[in-house]
C-alpha cells in the first residue's frame, strides 16, 4: 500500500538554527514521484520540489537542500539558517506512475515554528 | 499568469443546503484536482479530471458528492445534503498533462466550508 510518513507532527526551533524534516514513504511502484509543499499560515500550499525514483540526487536550493535515500524509503528536508518566516506547516507526498489519476498521496505534515 | 482560483473564500451554511465550490485552474492545464483538508483526516484526494473526464470517482467520500469540468476549464464540486463532517476546507490544485503523474499541482488558496 502507498503511505507518507511524517513522524514529526511538530517542531519548534530559534531563528538561525538548522532544522531537518523526516519524510518516509511506502510504495511497491518501481517509478513514482516525490514532493514537498509548505502551507504557511494563510493557507495556500506552495510547491517546492518535486523528484523522480530515478534520481537519488541531492538538491540544494538556497537555505534548502533535500536528501533522497531509496535504500530507506526517506526524502528528507532541511533548512539550514532558520529564519522566522519558515513557521509554517510542510508536507511530503508521493505521486505514483502505475496511478493513472496521478494524485498525491500526502503525509500529515509537519508543523515548523521559527522563533525569534 | 494567474494561479488557481477558487471561489467562494469562505462558506457558512446550515446542515441539510447544498453548496456548490468553484474552481478556475492555470490557464492551458488540463488535469485538475480536488482534495479536503480537514483536522481529523488531513489531506484527501477526492476526484480528478483529465479535460472534462473523471476517470474514477471512488475518491467522492458519499454518492452527496459530485463534481464536473466544463470547456477543460472551470470545475464546480458540489455538495449536497451537507452534513457537519463535510466541514473543511476544499482545495482545488492544477497540473500539465500529467502522464505518469510527475508534474507539480499548482494549489488554490481553498474554500474553507463550514456546516452549522
Amino acid at each position: 500500500a502507498q503511505k507518507v510518513t511524517q513522524a514529526q507532527t511538530e517542531i519548534s526551533v530559534v531563528e538561525k538554527e538548522d532544522v531537518t524534516l523526516d519524510c518516509v514513504y511506502e510504495t511497491r511502484d518501481t517509478t513514482y514521484y516525490l514532493f514537498w509543499y509548505k502551507q504557511p499560515p494563510s493557507g495556500e500550499l506552495v510547491f517546492l520540489i518535486r523528484r523522480n525514483s530515478f534520481d537519488e540526487q541531492n538538491e540544494i536550493s538556497g537555505r534548502y537542500s533535500w536528501n533522497f535515500q531509496k535504500s530507506t524509503s526517506s526524502f528528507n528536508f532541511t533548512i539550514t539558517a532558520s529564519q522566522v518566516v519558515d513557521s509554517a506547516v510542510y508536507f511530503c507526498a508521493l505521486s505514483e506512475a502505475g496511478r493513472s489519476q496521478g494524485n498525491l498521496i500526502f503525509g500529515k505534515g509537519t508543523k515548523l515554528s521559527v522563533k525569534p | 499568469g494567474a494561479g488557481v482560483s477558487q471561489s467562494p473564500s469562505n462558506k457558512v451554511t446550515e446542515k441539510g443546503k447544498d453548496v456548490e465550490l468553484r474552481c478556475d485552474p492555470i490557464s492551458g492545464h488540463t488535469a485538475l484536482y480536488w482534495y479536503r483538508q480537514s483536522l481529523g483526516q488531513g489531506l484527501e484526494f477526492l476526484i480528478y479530471f483529465q479535460g472534462n473526464s473523471a476517470p474514477d470517482k471512488s475518491g467522492l467520500p458519499s454518492d452527496r458528492f459530485s463534481a464536473e469540468r466544463t470547456g477543460g476549464s472551470v470545475s464546480t464540486l458540489t455538495i449536497q445534503r451537507t452534513q457537519q463532517e463535510d466541514s473543511a476546507v476544499y482545495l482545488c490544485a492544477s497540473s500539465d498533462f500529467h502522464g505518469t503523474g510527475n508534474q507539480p499541482q499548482h494549489f488554490g488558496d481553498g474554500t474553507r466550508l463550514s456546516i452549522l
